[in-house]
């Protein structure tokens, strides 16, 4: 089975401008979880997607925002970029129960100058 | 608040020895607490999974405990070797439902040695 994919991997944007990030999960899987890590922070949760709804939120201001296709791929959204988004974004799949195990993709690397 | 702390922050050890990574979490209330692995700019890839029924995962020459009550789980290592270089990071869910959300400590970077 294919692993998580995510898209781009690396990006460079600049204060104000927005960005979209893209996830395909793990086939058959239906939950998709993003988390930011960032040196000082380290990882934080964003927000989680299940069968195109939104399942859980993180505490990041309404800039961040996301959406989950039919075919489960998700797409993360940052409005209006500042400094501080510079990071790298991973996203996590399962088949969305509490038990199993969340798999990572290997993250897209945002830097914001 | 659940809070996870991972000590220590570092580590460097010669190849072959033994080693406990420890990580500790506030809330009891857990579903279950996941060991990751990240390796310099990659995503993380998980190495163990303990439900909160269970006392210790093994994989390999890894070895996973869980102490609900006292908060406290432990990693063992066996005869560490170079390629277990990496930051591990632990990683708690909630008990109720919390979907996909994990809380993770801040990693303990391991360096084995040749």
């Amino acid at each position: 089975k294919a692993g998580v994919t995510q898209t781009p991997r690396y990006l460079i944007k600049t204060r104000g401008q927005q960005v979209t990030l893209s996830c395909s999960p793990i086939s058959g899987h239906r939950s998709v979880s993003w988390y930011q890590q960032t040196p000082g922070q380290g990882l934080q949760f964003l927000f989680e997607y299940f069968s195109e709804t939104q399942r859980n939120k993180g505490n990041f201001p309404g800039r961040f925002s996301g959406r989950q296709f039919s075919n489960s791929r998700s797409e993360m959204n940052v409005s209006t970029l500042e400094l501080g988004d510079s990071a790298l974004y991973l996203c996590a799949s399962s088949n969305g129960q509490a038990q199993e195990t969340q798999y990572f993709g290997p993250g897209t690397r945002l830097l914001v100058l | 608040k659940q809070e996870v702390t991972q000590i220590p922050a570092a580590l460097s050890v010669p190849e072959g020895e033994n080693l406990v990574l420890n990580c500790s979490f506030t809330d009891s209330a857990i579903y279950n607490l996941q060991w990751f692995r990240q390796d310099p700019g990659k995503g993380l890839t998980s190495l163990l999974l303990i439900q909160s029924s269970q006392r210790e995962q093994t994989s390999g020459r890894l070895n996973a405990s869980l102490d609900k009550s006292s908060g406290r789980s432990t990693l063992y290592i066996a005869a560490s070797q170079p390629g277990d270089s990496a930051t591990y990071l632990c990683a708690v869910r909630r008990l109720y439902n919390q979907g996909g959300k994990l809380i993770f400590g801040q990693g303990t970077e391991l360096s084995v040695k040749p």
